[in-house]
């Protein structure tokens, strides 16, 4: 199975900062790589396909970035409504498998 | 557009078998590429995928639960139905059903809102 790492767990931050959130595979995923939101409550989100594919109705401010094993998910300008927690996911073989999330606050 | 909804009992005893269904709308599991997966998440814990089954009756299952999965298909009904033998109250969470795109790199592009299964005496 391929094993998707996220750290940290939890970053603080405040509205208007930049923010990085880091995702590594275990070996080389090639492009299949996805990130997904989930407000507390809610089901996911799909935000980024195929790394840096925005998905319909996604901000701009949001980008995705990498190849191989490491990846980025990044918000340009953090917005009130972008505190929630992210995951990663690859979809290069079966089974698939997600990242352990991190979660964005309020600084 | 694609809908999918989550159905099934909120609470089940150890050692019961849990039955959930997915009915879904916008799309139609006979055509070529199409994917229905499980995906769960324990209260407060991370996403965990279970099982997928494609168009073609092709089924996947995660490794550490297979021996007590499955996963079938009813493409008239719109429905995908997980079973799930021997529960242990660390199976209790929610479940969430979600559509996997046809084309490729795959992602799961629609989700049900969930159904939340507690597993408890």
């Amino acid at each position: 199975d391929i094993q998707m790492t996220q750290s940290p767990s939890s970053l603080s931050a405040s509205v208007g900062d930049r923010v990085t959130i880091p995702c590594r595979a275990s070996q080389s995923i090639s492009d299949y790589l996805n990130w997904y939101q989930q407000k507390p409550g809610k089901a996911p989100k799909l935000l980024i396909y195929a790394v840096s594919s925005l998905q319909s109705g996604v901000p701009s401010r949001f980008s995705g970035s990498g190849s191989g094993t490491d990846f980025t998910l990044t918000i340009s300008s953090l917005q009130p409504e972008d505190f929630a927690t992210y995951y990663c996911q690859q979809s290069y073989s079966l089974p698939r498998t997600f990242g352990q999330g991190t979660k964005v606050e309020i600084k | 557009q694609i809908t999918l909804k989550e159905s099934g009992p909120t609470l089940v005893k150890p050692t019961q078998t849990l039955t959930l269904t997915c009915t879904f709308s916008g799309f139609s599991l006979s055509t070529n590429g199409v994917g229905v997966g499980w995906i769960r998440q324990p209260p407060g814990k991370a996403l965990e995928w279970l099982a997928l089954v494609f168009w073609n009756d092709d089924k996947h299952y995660s490794p550490s639960l297979k021996s007590r999965l499955t996963i079938t298909k009813d493409t008239s009904k719109n429905q995908v139905v997980l079973t799930m033998t021997n529960v242990d109250p660390v199976d209790t969470a929610t479940y969430y059903c979600t559509h996997e795109t046809t084309v490729t790199p795959r992602r799961f592009d629609s989700w049900g809102q969930g159904t939340l299964v507690t597993v408890s005496s």
